[in-house]
């Protein structure tokens, strides 16, 4: 049982270039959240999605886009990276409350 | 808007021996739960322990404990009998039902010999 699997590990960007990342569960749950952390200031809820096709946005979600046309899969897209995007990125699936972790993406932007 | 505060940026405690962490809430709701998240250098978030606020009795997980105050809003973990495993990033959580996670700034935990 994979759980939440999350891709690439790590992730080196220009300013400006653009890229995805990956998210997916086995585990058939509906909820599904991306969250970024940075430090001293916890993690915050990026974008959220309760079920194929459903998304909706979080606390910050400038710079970022979401879709989810299964429920495995819930990628998420920085279209122009900058800066302010460097950060440790954590997907999770929710069930019953409880949320499971992905093992998280540490992204840099230079 | 809800939020979760964590007031102890750093808490160090000496194996074997109790410590306790802080976590205080804002919120209009009655129905919700709360959660610590452990955070170790592995950077993996792990569920410690998780209360439900229409539950009276304090949640337990082995040597972790809670102490929940509904009235106060307040939320703190404890662990007993501290091992040089428990050392992390410890993150307390709240979350309406049906709703999303709100997390506190977290607490970093570290255990002497």
């Amino acid at each position: 049982n994979a759980g939440v699997t999350q891709t690439p590990k790590f992730q080196v960007l220009k300013t400006g270039q653009s890229m995805t990342l990956q998210c997916a569960q086995d585990m058939n749950h509906e909820y599904m959240s991306w969250y970024r952390q940075d430090p001293g200031m916890g993690l915050r809820l990026i974008h959220y999605s309760v079920g194929a096709g459903i998304t909706d946005q979080g606390e910050v979600p400038n710079g970022y886009n979401v879709s989810r046309s299964t429920t495995e899969d819930f990628p998420l897209r920085l279209l122009s990276a900058a800066p302010s995007q460097t950060s440790v990125y954590f997907c999770a699936s929710t069930l019953l409350g409880i949320q499971y972790f992905g093992a998280g993406t540490r992204l840099s932007v230079l | 808007a809800q939020t979760v505060t964590q007031s102890q940026p750093e808490m160090s405690v000496q194996e074997a021996e109790t410590v306790t962490l802080s976590c205080t809430y804002d919120t209009s709701e009655s129905d919700y739960y709360l959660f610590w998240y452990k955070q170790p250098p592995s950077r993996q978030m792990i569920l410690v322990i998780r209360q439900e606020a229409y539950k009276q009795q304090n949640a337990t997980e082995n040597r972790f404990s809670v102490n929940f105050q509904k009235a106060a809003k307040s939320f703190s973990l404890k662990i007993s009998d501290s091992q040089l495993g428990d050392a992390a990033m410890y993150f307390c959580a709240y979350r309406r039902k049906g709703d999303k996670l709100i997390f506190g700034t977290g607490t970093r935990l570290q255990v002497f010999p």
